[in-house]
């Protein structure tokens, strides 16, 4: 069974930074993209980032370019987003979500919730 | 970079069918039969329910069906029963590892 888990949510201040983690398990998971997709309150669902089974192919949002950075490590079996300058319009629920050949989203986790404020 | 775009919410009654699309350019829908859609409740991690335009996963109803034509792709619910009462949203490729979500839509079953 596909299982996807987020952590690393909290409480942050504008400005600051914060890292999220992804654990995966029941499949290959060097075999797959890897994306982050998050919901604001109240908002509907943005794709943030993803990023190839070899970390060559990277792709961000305009909204979080320069400031986030997607990584993973294989040899955990983990997804990573560190978020760096960390913006109220950042608050949301973060999806880690598994990739296809076919662009799109099979399983998805239960989000990690990020609040920015002061 | 542009959310694709979808009406805000669309309904129903139990039996009927409905249509909501997701519009986007030829740098996206256009270009690519790469569209995706999914079921999402509020707090529950979403939910895939058609791929590759119109394929749908195993498991999925057959009352979900989608499909494409020019810069705009749609996702029919035939037999509209209660439990589709869900908020909807498409998804596009659009090249250089880069994807749109549509702005999602909220189906009401009367």
């Amino acid at each position: 069974e596909v299982q996807l888990v987020e952590s690393g949510g909290g409480l942050v201040q504008p400005g600051r930074s914060l890292r999220l983690s992804c654990a995966a398990s029941g499949f290959t998971f060097d075999d797959y993209v890897m994306h982050w997709v998050r919901q604001a309150p109240g908002k509907g669902l943005e794709w943030v980032s993803g990023i190839s089974w070899n970390s060559k192919s990277i792709g961000y949002a305009d909204s979080v370019k320069g400031r986030f950075t997607i990584s993973r490590d294989n040899a955990k079996n983990s997804l990573y987003l560190q978020m760096n300058s960390l913006r109220a319009e950042d608050t949301a629920l973060y999806y880690c979500a598994k990739g296809t050949v076919t662009k799109y989203f099979d399983y998805w986790g239960q989000g990690a919730l990020v609040s920015v404020s002061a | 970079q542009s959310a694709l775009t979808q009406p805000a919410s669309v309904s129903g009654s139990p039996g009927q069918s409905i249509t909501i699309s997701c519009t986007g350019t030829s740098s996206d829908v256009g270009s690519y039969n790469l569209v995706s859609w999914y079921q999402h409740f509020p707090g529950k991690a979403p939910k895939l329910i058609i791929y590759d335009v119109s394929k749908r996963p195993s498991g999925v109803s057959d009352r979900f069906s989608g499909s494409k034509s020019g810069n705009t792709a749609s996702l029919t619910i035939s037999g509209l029963q209660a439990e589709d009462e869900a908020d909807y949203y498409c998804c596009s490729y659009a090249g250089s590892s880069i994807y749109f979500f549509g702005t999602g839509t909220e189906v009401t079953v009367l």
